[in-house]
């Protein structure tokens, strides 16, 4: 089993629609938790850090589920510049590696 | 905004060359690190380096490989003999330790070993 898992679209989302999709994590010690995005041969870039309640950041929306070890996140309102591909990212512990998931590509058209 | 900074962007070797990528991180951040990017796949970790030692490295990181923080602001990866599979999209990490440890990455290096 990979140690994160994300479906990797494309997610075709219309310009001003809501987009959401999630990953799955392996490992039940994981303690952070982060959506990156990338673009095209560019670096991640972080996006959101994952809180144990979950958070927002404008129309980003980001769950962590501990008990069936997924985490979501959900783009409201998406834009144009929302396309790219989103990483979710797993340690297990502050300051340790960091564990990538394949990613998500999203695609939003006009 | 502060940024992690590479040099260079494209370095193209010939096989068995050694290779050195450098990175400046984020100036008050502790905690480095480098990851690789093989084209069209997923990020991987190589090491991560607090105190002036490596805390952790992968598989990946084997003795070809090595790490230095000469000096107060540079970090760098060296490979010693350059394989026509260590052609990846280098990036380089920083993180505060603090909060969530949020790491930051440069725009990395893009290396091709013919």
């Amino acid at each position: 089993r990979k140690e994160v898992e994300q479906d990797p679209g494309p997610f075709n989302v219309p310009e001003g629609a809501t987009v959401a999709f999630n990953c799955t994590y392996s490992n039940s010690a994981s303690q952070s938790f982060f959506w990156y995005r990338q673009d095209c041969r560019k670096e991640p870039k972080l996006l959101m850090s994952v809180y144990s309640s979950g958070n927002e950041d404008g129309r980003f929306t980001a769950q962590l589920n501990r008990a069936s070890q997924y985490i979501s996140l959900l783009i409201r309102d998406s834009k144009l510049s929302d396309s790219a591909t989103y990483l979710c990212v797993v340690s297990k512990a502050a300051g340790n590696k960091l564990t990538f998931g394949g990613g998500t590509r999203v695609l939003v058209k006009p | 905004e502060p940024e992690v900074t590479q040099t260079p962007s494209h370095q193209v070797t010939q096989m068995g060359q050694e290779v050195i990528l450098r990175c400046v991180p984020i100036s008050n951040h502790l905690y480095f690190y480098w990851y690789r990017q093989i084209l069209g796949q997923k990020v991987e970790f190589l090491v991560s380096f607090y105190n002036n030692e490596i805390s952790e490295k992968s598989e990946i990181f084997d003795d070809q490989f090595s790490v230095e923080r000469p000096d107060g602001s540079n970090f760098t990866l060296k490979i010693r003999s350059t394989k026509l599979e260590d052609s990846a999209m280098y990036f380089c990490a920083s993180s505060s330790g603090t909060g969530f440890y949020e790491q930051y990455f440069g725009p990395g290096t893009r290396l091709t070993v013919t």
